[in-house]
C-alpha cells in the first residue's frame, strides 16, 4: 500500500497564478484534511472532509478551495496565489475523525510551494 | 497564551539517554496525538491516547486527563530518533480538530 500520496513534491508560483494540490489515499479512510505548516506557527487546519462528496472549513480555509469527488482523493486549490500561502502543505487520512478510536492520522509526504 | 504548550522546545542528549517531552493543554479534551517529524519533512503518527498509557518499542505515552498533561518518553535513545515530536489535542471547548503544539526538536548525538 502506498498510504498518502501527494503530488507535486515542490512547486513555484508567480502571484496571482492558480493551481491544485492532489492527496490520494489507499487505505479506504473516510476523512481526509489539508494542513499547512509555516515555522513558529505549528500545523494548522485548511479544511477537511468526513466522506465522499462533503468538505467542511478548518481554521484557516481563506484562499483555498477543496474538493472530495472521490473517496480516495483530496484536492486543495488556490485560485490566485498571494506569496501569504507559502507554506508546506500536508495531506492527511485517518479512519475515523480526531478523537475516536481509529483517529490516528496518516499524512503524505508534503507539497512545499513558493509563492513569489 | 498557546492552548498547546511543549516543553522544552530544543533537547539535545547523548546516545541512551532517556528522554522525556512534555505538552500541557489549557481545558479538556477528548484525545491526544503525539507525532513525529523526522529532518525529511514526513509525520508520523506515534500514538493517539485519551487515558493511561500506552507502550510502542522503546517510546512510551503517557497522559493524565486531571492534571491536563502528557509526556512522551524515550528509552536508550538513539541518534535516529532525532525529529521534531508534536504535540496535538482534539476536543479543546468540544470543538472537533486538532489544535498542534510548537513542536519539540530532539537531536541525539553518537
Amino acid at each position: 500500500n502506498a498510504g498518502v500520496t501527494q503530488t507535486p513534491k515542490f512547486r513555484v508560483l508567480k502571484t496571482g497564478q492558480s493551481m491544485t494540490l492532489l492527496c490520494a489515499q489507499d487505505m479506504n479512510h473516510e476523512y481526509m484534511y489539508w494542513y499547512r505548516q509555516d515555522p513558529g506557527m505549528g500545523l494548522r487546519l485548511i479544511h477537511y472532509s468526513v466522506g465522499e462528496g462533503t468538505t467542511a472549513k478548518g481554521e484557516v480555509p481563506d484562499g483555498y478551495n477543496v474538493s472530495r469527488l472521490k473517496k480516495q482523493n483530496f484536492l486543495l486549490g488556490l485560485e490566485s496565489a498571494a506569496p501569504s500561502q507559502t507554506s508546506v502543505y500536508f495531506c492527511a487520512s485517518s479512519y475515523t475523525f480526531f478523537g475516536g478510536q481509529g483517529g490516528e492520522q496518516y499524512f503524505g509526504p508534503g507539497t512545499r510551494l513558493t509563492v513569489t | 497564551k498557546n492552548e498547546v504548550e511543549q516543553s522544552p522546545q530544543n533537547l539535545t542528549a547523548q546516545e541512551g539517554e532517556f528522554i522525556t517531552i512534555n505538552c500541557s493543554y489549557s481545558v479538556g479534551i477528548s484525545a491526544l496525538h503525539w507525532l513525529q517529524q523526522h529532518p525529511g519533512g514526513g509525520i508520523v503518527s506515534l500514538f493517539m491516547l485519551s487515558s493511561g498509557k500506552k507502550k510502542h518499542g522503546r517510546l512510551i505515552a503517557t497522559i493524565n486527563i486531571q492534571e491536563k498533561h502528557s509526556s512522551l518518553h524515550i528509552t536508550a535513545s538513539h541518534p535516529r530518533d532525532s525529529a521534531v515530536y508534536i504535540c496535538a489535542v482534539n476536543g479543546l471547548r468540544g470543538a472537533q480538530k486538532l489544535v498542534f503544539g510548537q513542536g519539540t526538536r530532539l537531536t541525539i548525538n553518537p
